[in-house]
């Protein structure tokens, strides 16, 4: 079975522009995460989706992030306008209720 | 500010040895899980704790619990080059996970 997929799984873009990052969560996993990952702050928890409902966005660092869930199977993190402080790993997870998250592959962003 | 502080940051050992990660919590959480992530991917769990005192062992590995559920360690037997990873610990609560900063395990051939 497939995992939970990402893409891209790099991306490198100007200050500025527009990104979007998208995820395909586990089939039947009704819990969606979108975590970032930098060396100075670690791994952060930016928001979570249950049943394609936000759930809980307080981890999401400003209004230029925003994510949407528009069905079960597809999620996106978009940045606008990005900026250099943006660098990171974004992971997507899921999961089925309060079981074990798994994590995808990761997107590398790097905004110049 | 890191509500759950790890030990030591890094560790580089022969294969063979034996290692302890240590995990401290300033909060009781619901569950807490350790997670091996390697270069370019993502975390994978290995165990979650749930009761104070508790013991699970997997394989070489042996997790335990405090028993007051703040405190959570890691102790690999005869490691081998493939437990090199960042390990991390991390506190979940009403399905949200809060990790610490991870400790950066190097076994040495």
């Amino acid at each position: 079975d497939a995992g939970v997929i990402q893409s891209p799984r790099h991306e490198v873009t100007e200050m500025g522009q527009e990104v979007t990052l998208r995820c395909k969560p586990i089939s039947g996993h009704d819990y969606l995460f979108w975590y970032r990952q930098t060396m100075m702050r670690g791994l952060e928890l930016l928001i979570y989706f249950n049943n394609n409902v936000p759930i809980d966005d307080s981890g999401m660092p400003e209004d230029r992030f925003s994510a949407k869930m528009p069905n079960a199977s597809f999620s996106t993190l978009k940045i606008q306008p990005s900026e250099p402080r943006d660098s990171a790993v974004y992971f997507c997870a899921s999961s089925i209720t309060d079981n074990e998250q798994f994590f995808g592959p990761g997107t590398r962003l790097t905004v110049l | 500010t890191q509500l759950l502080e790890q030990s030591p940051q890094f560790l580089s050992i022969q294969e063979g040895e034996n290692l302890t990660v240590y995990c401290n919590s300033s909060s009781v959480f619901s569950s807490l899980q350790w997670y091996r992530q390697e270069p370019g991917e993502g975390p994978v769990l290995l165990v979650t704790v749930v009761t104070g005192g508790e013991v699970k062992k997997l394989k070489r590995l042996t997790f335990q619990f405090g028993d007051a559920r703040k405190d959570s360690s890691l102790h690999i037997t005869a490691a081998q080059t493939g437990d090199t990873g960042l390990y991390l610990c991390a506190g979940e609560d009403d399905y949200k996970l809060s990790f610490g900063a991870g400790t950066t395990v190097t076994v040495r051939a």
